[in-house]
């Protein structure tokens, strides 16, 4: 069965880096997003993207995070300079709307934990 | 910013019984609804969702039930399972084309023996 697939699972960067956090969505999908979850806290909505532009962002997706589809396959969630508070699961997902079936399959998510 | 809502941290049901999560909701825009099942250390795994048109929609042991006057939803499990114990989160999206999911709090359900 196809899934999202995301890399890394966990990654350790110090505050100020820059961070790239990957995905590959499922092959035939269409619309792509990031999500985040803080520890003990609800998944929240980062990007959604289709057609290869932003269709919509929250307010924690500001001028430091980015996002591109750098070929057919991957889906980068880039953060230019991370701060403690970006610590969190970032989930990827994809989805292929047909008819009024608008069901987002995640992947596994990347545990960014910042120093 | 409060629009979905799982008053429910946490449930334990026995392994053979009924499961019910409950979730309400707040945004009469919302008009599609999900429940996912999260284990820990993984992503969210889509179970069951539901059109606003709709009041009921089943798929194996899971139901979903809809009452848009009252703005709940909730998902039963029947009969629940020691492998159901998971997170579930409820989630909503509003009017339009893969628009952004809105997730619930979650609800920690345990399935004992």
């Amino acid at each position: 069965e196809p899934e999202v697939t995301q890399t890394p699972s966990h990654q350790v960067t110090q505050m100020g880096q820059e961070v790239i956090l990957r995905c590959v969505p499922i092959s035939n999908h269409l619309y792509f997003y990031w999500y985040r979850q803080i520890l003990g806290q609800k998944v929240e909505f980062l990007v959604s993207f289709y057609n290869n532009e932003i269709s919509e962002k929250s307010e924690i997706f500001d001028d430091q995070f980015s996002v591109e589809r750098p070929d057919g396959s991957n889906f980068t969630l880039k953060i230019r300079s991370t701060k403690l508070e970006d610590s969190a699961m970032y989930f990827c997902a994809s989805s292929a709307p047909q008819g009024r079936s608008y069901e987002q399959y995640f992947g596994p998510g990347t545990r960014l934990t910042v120093t | 910013d409060q629009q979905v809502k799982q008053n429910s941290p946490s449930l334990s049901v026995q392994e053979g019984r009924i499961s019910i999560l409950n979730c309400d909701y707040t945004n009469s825009m919302f008009d599609y609804f999900l429940w996912y099942k999260k284990y820990p250390a993984e992503g969210p795994t889509f179970l069951i969702s539901i059109s606003s048109i709709k009041d009921k929609n089943e798929d194996g042991r899971f139901t979903v039930f809809l009452n848009k006057s009252a703005k709940h939803l909730s998902l039963h499990i029947v009969p629940s399972q020691p492998g159901d114990s998971a997170v579930y989160f409820c989630a909503a999206s509003a009017a339009g084309t893969a628009s952004k999911l809105t997730f619930g709090t979650g609800t920690r359900l345990q399935v004992t023996l």
